[in-house]
């Protein structure tokens, strides 16, 4: 069965800690993306692959990285330096048309301990 | 700059229709979406639009007019089921090409 999973489902961080997050796909698609939604938000774009080993920062990137090392996998990394990170995460993934949706993954719940 | 309107809550009944409502002023257009996302769960793909005109997908439609920058979800025969947030979003074109721009949604709410 072809989709997108982020794992884990629930993360907790600590002060000062990074964390990292997992989205890997096996719809062979060519374009990643990273989201992120707080409650009654619509999804901002924290960073963007459209090919493999390059990516774009989207509208809200300071205090996140990534990379795309491998077509399946897009890997979030928050960092410290994001002061306010819990939040809804969504990884979406897309085939290279412009009819094309963009496919869900699950999301990962974010939150400070 | 990017801006997509839509009413943050609507309410309806079982049975009836509602129209859900989304504009846009974008720097490119190059196609429309809406999706549906329930509570704690994943946004899923309702419909597509690109050229002007109605697209009909059993209970769901969806209307695009570029020149009036707006789009409009129609829902028919409405179930409790459906009791969800509505989301528009708006694809770009050249540099952003294959990034959505996404309202806040709309949170539906559909009562017996």
């Amino acid at each position: 069965d072809g989709g997108i999973t982020q794992s884990p489902k629930y993360l907790f961080r600590k002060e000062g800690q990074n964390v990292t997050l997992s989205c890997e796909q096996n719809l062979n698609h060519d374009a990643m993306y990273w989201y992120r939604q707080d409650p009654g938000q619509g999804l901002r774009l924290i960073y963007y692959s459209q090919i493999v080993n390059d990516f774009q920062k989207g509208d809200i990137a300071e205090g996140y990285s990534v990379s795309r090392e491998k077509k399946e996998s897009f890997p979030l990394t928050v960092t410290s330096a994001q002061k306010n990170p819990t939040a809804f995460y969504l990884c979406a993934s897309s085939a290279d048309r412009g009819d094309q949706p963009q496919h869900f993954g699950d999301g990962t719940r974010l939150s400070i301990l | 700059g990017q801006n997509i309107d839509q009413p943050t809550e609507m309410t309806a009944t079982e049975g009836a229709i509602v129209q859900i409502n989304c504009t846009y002023q974008t720097s490119g257009f190059n196609g429309l979406f809406w999706y549906q996302q329930h509570a704690g769960e994943a946004p899923t793909f309702l419909s597509y639009n690109v050229l002007d005109g109605l697209e009909e997908k059993g209970r769901f439609s969806s209307f695009l007019s570029r020149s009036k920058g707006y789009s409009y979800l129609l829902l028919k025969e409405l179930q409790m089921k459906d009791s969800a947030s509505y989301l528009c979003a708006v694809r770009g074109r050249g540099s952003t090409l294959g990034r959505l721009y996404f309202g806040r949604g709309t949170q539906l709410t559909v009562w017996p």
